[in-house]
């Protein structure tokens, strides 16, 4: 059974470029999340995706976009790319039904922005 | 809205010796914790979980974590530690979606260092 699966691994961007990572989720689930994990802190929410819908989003600016596609894999988007956009970006697949969901985290993907 | 402190930013520890790594949380409602783990260049993989019920929690690995809601803590243990077993912490505390679904709020991580 795979699990979380994250493309690419890593990337270089320079500032004011677009960026677009992928995110497969673990078989069965249904709902995708995203987090940025800057060097040294813990990952912070951008946002969810369930039913092909954003659920809701962090405290992230209008630069940063999702997608969900039928097959419930996403993409996240980040445009007009900053310095500070370099981080780990985290996905985490789970199951959108019931109280509590347990989620599952991929290997991430490493953004540098020069 | 909720919050998790690990105030220990860095342990250092023996192989074989028992190891107490610290989570505090804030929020209003009953908690849903995490304890996930991050190895170098890693995402995060989960080692328990805590819904409801016992207040004593079993993971992965040999990890077991306590609830102590009078305290507002989820310290994550293990009797013996394993060199292994060096990697970054984070405990983390569900949060609800408006628009339905779950969050996690993380704290700062715990990086333990395991000396042989």
């Amino acid at each position: 059974d795979a699990g979380v699966t994250q493309s690419p691994t890593h990337l270089i961007k320079t500032r004011g470029q677009q960026v677009t990572l992928r995110c497969s989720p673990k078989s069965g689930h249904d709902t995708v999340s995203w987090y940025q994990q800057a060097l040294g802190q813990g990952p912070q929410f951008i946002f969810q995706y369930y039913e092909e819908e954003e659920r809701q989003r962090g405290n992230f600016p209008d630069r940063f976009s999702g997608h969900q596609f039928p097959n419930y894999s996403s993409e996240l988007n980040v445009n007009a790319l900053l310095l500070g956009d370099s981080a780990l970006y985290l996905c985490a697949s789970s199951v959108g039904q019931g109280e509590v969901e347990t989620q599952y985290f991929g290997p991430g993907t490493r953004l540098l922005v020069l | 809205a909720q919050s998790v402190t690990q105030p220990d930013i860095h342990i250092t520890v023996s192989e074989g010796a028992s190891l107490e790594l610290r989570c505090n949380y804030s929020y209003g409602a009953t908690p849903y914790l995490f304890w996930y783990v991050q190895s170098p260049g890693q995402g995060l993989q989960l080692l328990l979980k805590y819904f409801s019920g016992d207040t004593l929690v079993q993971g992965i690995k040999g990890f077991e974590a306590e609830f102590k809601r009078s305290q507002s803590s989820f310290n994550l243990r293990k009797p013996s530690v394993h060199w292994s077993d060096a990697a970054e912490y984070f405990c983390a505390v569900v949060g609800e979606l408006t628009g339905g679904g779950n969050k996690l709020t993380f704290g700062t991580g715990t990086q333990l260092k395991v000396e042989l």
